[in-house]
């Protein structure tokens, strides 16, 4: 079964600075793909950015990137120049599902509360 | 072009009542999945539905069940309520490529269950 582990249950960062929130995943399927949500106060979990197992480059929108090293099993998100409005529980999920089906199934992280202070 | 919209907002029930939540897909998707989020986890997978039928289920019980409507909008319902049940439901859309494979879901705003 597939699994992601987010190790930082909480962090901090200055208005304007950048912050990298962890994520590790574990799966034995070669094709994969990796997510970052953003889940403020009010509940709704809004996507922010994808990588597919197979990219060759890392993907990027806006000030979000994830920083994808396949051999450590690692899809880490960078924030760029935070903002006050980062503020926010962010998760990372894989996409699981059965091959040949269509049928796929997110899988999350417990979550990082991220506090961007002024 | 509006996104995925659920109702109610909030709901409260006691123990042993039954709840139906809504789900009405994004412009253009017609794949629903619902999610259960528990304080201070990260979303559960409920089930999925495509073309009206449930295409997979998590390791939920059988009080938890679904409909999709021809429309693609969605309901989860939820009989003989536990305080366990009491979290945020989230329904997620995506569309179906050619191929048969589901692309990058999307979520509504949720639905807190409270159950007393």
């Amino acid at each position: 079964a597939q699994k992601i582990t987010q190790t930082q249950p909480g962090m901090f960062v200055q208005e304007k600075e950048a912050v990298t929130l962890d994520c590790t995943y574990d799966t034995s399927d070669p094709s994969y793909g990796l997510f970052w949500y953003k889940q403020p106060s009010s509940g709704e979990m809004i996507f922010l950015i994808y990588q597919g197992s197979y990219d060759q480059q890392n993907a990027t929108e806006g000030r979000y990137s994830l920083n994808f090293q396949k051999a450590r099993k690692s899809a880490n998100l960078v924030i760029s120049a935070s903002q006050l409005g980062d503020s926010a529980m962010y998760f990372c999920a894989m996409r699981e599902g059965r091959r040949n089906t269509g049928f796929q199934k997110l899988v999350f992280g417990t979550g990082t509360r991220l506090l961007v202070s002024p | 072009d509006a996104g995925v919209t659920q109702s109610p907002t909030h709901l409260i029930k006691t123990r042993g009542q039954q709840v139906t939540l809504r789900c009405s897909p994004k412009s253009g998707h017609d794949t629903v999945s619902w999610y259960q989020q528990a304080l201070g986890q990260g979303p559960q997978f409920i089930f999925q539905y495509y073309e009206e039928e449930e295409r997979q289920r998590g390791n939920f019980p059988d009080r938890f069940s679904g409909h999709q409507f021809p429309n693609y909008s969605s309901e989860l319902n939820v009989n003989a309520l536990l305080l366990g049940d009491s979290a945020l439901y989230l329904c997620a859309s995506s569309p179906t490529k050619l191929a048969g494979v589901t692309d990058t879901q999307y979520f509504g705003p949720g639905t807190r269950l409270t159950v007393l």
